[in-house]
């Protein structure tokens, strides 16, 4: 078990570009989250898939972003036209089928606006 | 509104000196509340699970116990390694897909 994987770790980009994260989940597990957490915050919920469904997304996702899960494996997030305030730790988390199972975390994706 | 709030912000203690975090919840329906470490640089680890008022959970030097209204993190004779920021979050049952509101964390220094 190699846990939850995320790449790139760090990610530097200038104002206005395109960026995209991977995030692997444990083998086993059919949930698949993405989080948001800004320094001294704990995580915000972004959204949310069961196998390759998108079941849920926070109003804190605009338009800019978009996830997929294709084959309901690995994701991707992914950010167009960065702005400053998209600077964060990008976390993804996975978890097995039923609500009350907890959710293991990979190691996030730090991004940086210039 | 689900909402957390964990206290204090930031602790510090001496190596050996037992102490408590506390975790505040007000959700419509508790499916369960979580505790997570988060090392600097790290996602977080996940602990502990409590489902029910009165359920107590421990692992090595930590305790976590619930209220209706409140989780309790007890740490009892802390070392230099117990330094982390650590995290509390709820689960609704309004919610079907298990999604997490976390509160803010506490920072917790221990010193040698």
């Amino acid at each position: 078990d190699t846990g939850v994987s995320q790449d790139p770790r760090h990610k530097i980009t200038k104002r206005g570009q395109n960026v995209t994260f991977r995030c692997d989940p444990i083998s086993e597990h059919n949930r698949l989250y993405w989080y948001r957490q800004t320094l001294g915050q704990g995580p915000e919920f972004l959204t949310y898939f069961q196998n390759e469904a998108q079941l849920e997304k926070s109003r804190l996702l605009s338009d800019r972003f978009s996830a997929e899960r294709p084959k309901g494996s690995f994701s991707t997030l992914e950010i167009q036209r960065t702005e400053q305030g998209d600077s964060a730790m990008y976390l993804c988390a996975s978890s097995s089928g039923t609500d009350h199972q907890p959710q293991h975390f990979g190691d996030g994706t730090r991004l940086s606006i210039l | 509104e689900d909402q957390v709030t964990q206290s204090p912000e930031a602790l510090r203690l001496q190596e050996g000196e037992s102490s408590s975090l506390n975790c505040s919840y007000t959700v419509s329906g508790l499916r369960g509340l979580f505790w997570y470490r988060q090392d600097p640089g790290k996602g977080p680890e996940f602990l502990f699970t409590l489902y029910s008022a009165g359920e107590e959970k421990e692992k090595e030097r930590l305790k976590a116990t619930l209220t209706k209204k409140e989780s309790f993190l007890h740490i009892t004779a802390p070392k230099p390694e117990d330094s982390a920021t650590y995290l509390c979050a709820v689960q609704s049952v309004r919610n079907q897909g298990g999604k997490l509101i976390f509160g803010q964390g506490t920072e917790l220094s221990v010193k040698p």
